[in-house]
């Protein structure tokens, strides 16, 4: 399986950029990075999600590096209501079918 | 608002005891995923259905069941509880099965077994 690689938390301050690293060194050639979040007990929330080249959409924009290693979610305006574990996940192909598998995520806190 | 719906919010059961939890998909969506949650576990993937048919299983008990029905509604059935089921169960759903179609997930159901 193509693990990630988090921080466990990051700070941020009100209205400026969150920039969340991940780690996927073991990436293979057609899975998709996602990004998730999850505010306390919700369900978790699709941000957005990329293969090769860099993503934007109303939410956020996803950076992933040339040799697709390492990506970066950024929330280019963090807001209160940005606190939240954001997951990193390398969508996984087991047995010809794929899934989500989430880890740890790393616990943004975005601070007046 | 992701689409999914989920029923009930809240189930409040004892142990031995068998419930029912029920998921709707975002319209047009065929595939159905179960995941559950506890304090010291993390989100774990538990079965996926596409258009009916079982498609991938994950740590899913022999005690838990799942169906999606021609409607493509989905629903998990756990039996003979104990206080380790105590979770929050996500249903999400995708329109396709590649590696393009994003899961979306409903707020879930909270599940404590007393």
């Amino acid at each position: 399986d193509a693990k990630t690689t988090q921080p466990t938390s990051m700070d941020c301050a009100e209205g400026r950029a969150a920039n969340l690293p991940c780690n996927h060194s073991t990436i293979s050639g057609n899975e998709y990075v996602y990004w998730y979040r999850q505010i306390h007990s919700q369900g978790p929330q699709y941000i957005i999600h990329g293969l090769k080249n860099n993503e934007t959409n109303e939410m956020a924009s996803l950076i992933i590096t040339e040799d697709r290693k390492s990506s970066t979610l950024i929330l280019p305006h963090a807001t209160l209501r940005d606190t939240a574990v954001y997951y990193c996940i390398v969508r996984v192909e087991a047995g010809g079918y794929n899934k989500l598998i989430f880890g740890a995520g790393t616990r943004l806190a975005v601070h007046p | 608002d992701s689409g999914v719906t989920q029923t009930p919010k809240h189930l409040i059961t004892a142990t031995g005891q068998r419930v029912t939890l029920r998921c709707s998909p975002r319209s047009g969506d065929l595939s159905v995923y179960w995941y559950q949650q506890s304090l010291d576990q993390g989100l774990q993937f538990l079965i996926q259905y596409y258009n009916g048919e079982e498609r991938a299983k994950g740590n899913i008990l022999e005690r838990f069941s799942a169906q999606q029905f021609p409607d493509l509604h989905s629903e998990l059935n756990l039996s003979s509880l104990e206080l380790g089921d105590s979770a929050l169960y996500f249903c999400a759903s995708s329109a396709g099965l590649g590696y393009n179609s994003p899961l979306h997930f409903g707020n879930g159901t909270r599940l404590t077994v007393t």
